[in-house]
């Protein structure tokens, strides 16, 4: 099993530049997320997903769309993108009741907006 | 809304010696997670704490859930070069908006 993946590993945008990250997941599991992570920050959830075809808002939701179309893939788009969104972007999924579950982790998005 | 605070942000270590991080929440978990970074890497599931006062072990890695279950530690004895990277804690608190909370980190360096 992959487990966790996600494309692109790199990328550098313009301002006001579009784009979308795919995160594809082959464990069966219920509950995707997309973090962001930034120095001396943590990992900030942006959006969630608990199920195919549903979405919802994390703590930092702002200049991000998400789509769940399909249960193994979680899409996270930025439609105009700002140098503020310049980050690495973690995707991860848990079982059902993820909240109490383990999240398994993908390798990770790093995205340069200049 | 729910704060997850950890200390310290970094910490360096004479290989051999021990290492500790601590982890405080503004509100009581239901549950806290801890997770490793490699450098370059992305964050690793270790461990869940559950209940009030818990304390568990991996090999020397012990995590401890407070009495309160607002606080939490991770101590790494004898530490090893294997040891770098960057440890999470993530809390959740039942009742609050459904998603963990993940402290800042503490960066680990081990100097042989």
């Amino acid at each position: 099993n992959a487990g966790v993946t996600q494309t692109p590993k790199f990328r550098v945008l313009k301002t006001g530049q579009s784009m979308t990250l795919l995160c594809a997941q082959d464990m069966n599991h219920e509950y995707m997320y997309w973090y962001r992570q930034d120095p001396g920050m943590g990992l900030r959830l942006i959006h969630y997903s608990v199920g195919e075809g549903t979405t919802a808002k994390g703590e930092v939701p702002d200049g991000y769309n998400v789509s769940r179309l399909k249960k193994q893939n979680f899409l996270l788009g930025l439609e105009s993108a700002a140098p503020s969104q310049t980050s690495v972007y973690f995707c991860a999924s848990s079982p059902g009741q993820g909240w109490g579950t383990e999240q398994f982790f993908g390798p990770g998005t790093r995205l340069t907006v200049l | 809304g729910q704060q997850v605070m950890q200390i310290p942000q970094y910490q360096h270590v004479q290989e051999g010696e021990d290492f500790t991080t601590y982890c405080n929440s503004s509100t009581t978990l239901s549950n806290i997670q801890w997770y490793k970074q490699r450098p370059g890497g992305h964050p690793v599931f270790l461990i869940q704490l559950v209940k009030s006062g818990e304390v568990k072990k991996q090999k020397r890695l012990t995590f401890q859930f407070g009495e309160a279950k607002k606080n939490s530690s991770l101590h790494i004895t004898a530490t090893q070069t294997t040891d770098v990277g960057t440890y999470f804690c993530a809390g959740w608190a039942s009742g609050s908006a459904r998603q963990l909370t993940f402290g800042s980190g503490t960066q680990l360096t081990v100097l042989p």
